[in-house]
């Protein structure tokens, strides 16, 4: 079974610019979460998805955006990026509807702002 | 919101000593999950409490949710280099809302 793919794995950006990140799930899983990992906060919830339907969101500006397909693939978005952006963005998948099981993460996309 | 306290920030052990991780929660949780992530890898999962006071063992680690499920703790016995990595609690609150708050965290580095 395959893992969790996160694409792309490393991308540089200059600030003002915006990124698209994907995440395909585990094959039947569909909640997919986002995470922003940084050494000073950690893994911080950006949102989580279900069927096409964000069911919650972080306290991320509204630069950080998100969203499901009917496949489950996942994509975010952040605009306007800002050095603070800079992290390792991490996408996880599940299989429980309701938010209990544990997540699978993808080895996640590490963004640099520059 | 819900905020979930993780200490210490780091231990650094020598090989065969114990160590213990405490993780505490402003609000009840329904469940918490604890994953480890080795340096430049991804979390991955280790285990996952429901109970009150319930005690879970996996080889040399002791996981422990308390009786009024706002606290847990991780405990590994006989320390090995290979547990070196980050470990993470993570709950869920009894309002759940789908969203899994993480504490930030103990790095673990081992001197064999």
């Amino acid at each position: 079974k395959a893992g969790v793919t996160q694409t792309p794995r490393y991308l540089i950006k200059t600030r003002g610019q915006q990124v698209t990140l994907s995440c395909s799930p585990i094959s039947g899983h569909r909640s997919v979460s986002w995470y922003q990992q940084t050494p000073g906060q950690g893994l911080q919830f950006l949102f989580e998805y279900f069927s096409e339907t964000q069911r919650n969101k972080g306290n991320f500006p509204g630069r950080f955006s998100g969203r499901q397909f009917s496949n489950s693939r996942s994509e975010m978005n952040v605009s306007t990026l800002e050095l603070g952006d800079s992290a390792l963005y991490l996408c996880a998948s599940s299989f429980y509807r309701d938010g209990t099981g544990e997540l699978f993460f993808g080895e996640g996309s590490r963004l640099t702002v520059l | 919101g819900q905020q979930v306290m993780q200490i210490p920030q780091y231990q650094h052990v020598q090989e065969g000593e114990d160590f213990t991780t405490y993780c505490n929660s402003s609000t009840t949780l329904s469940n918490i999950q604890w994953y480890k992530q080795r340096p430049g890898g991804h979390p991955v999962f280790l285990i996952q409490l429901v109970k009150s006071g319930e005690v879970k063992k996996q080889k040399r680690l002791t996981f422990q949710f308390g009786e009024a499920k706002k606290n847990s703790s991780l405990h590994i016995t006989a320390t090995q280099t290979t547990d070196v990595g980050t470990y993470f609690c993570a709950g869920i609150s009894g309002g759940s809302n789908y969203k899994l708050t993480f504490g930030k965290g103990t790095l673990l580095t081992v001197n064999p």
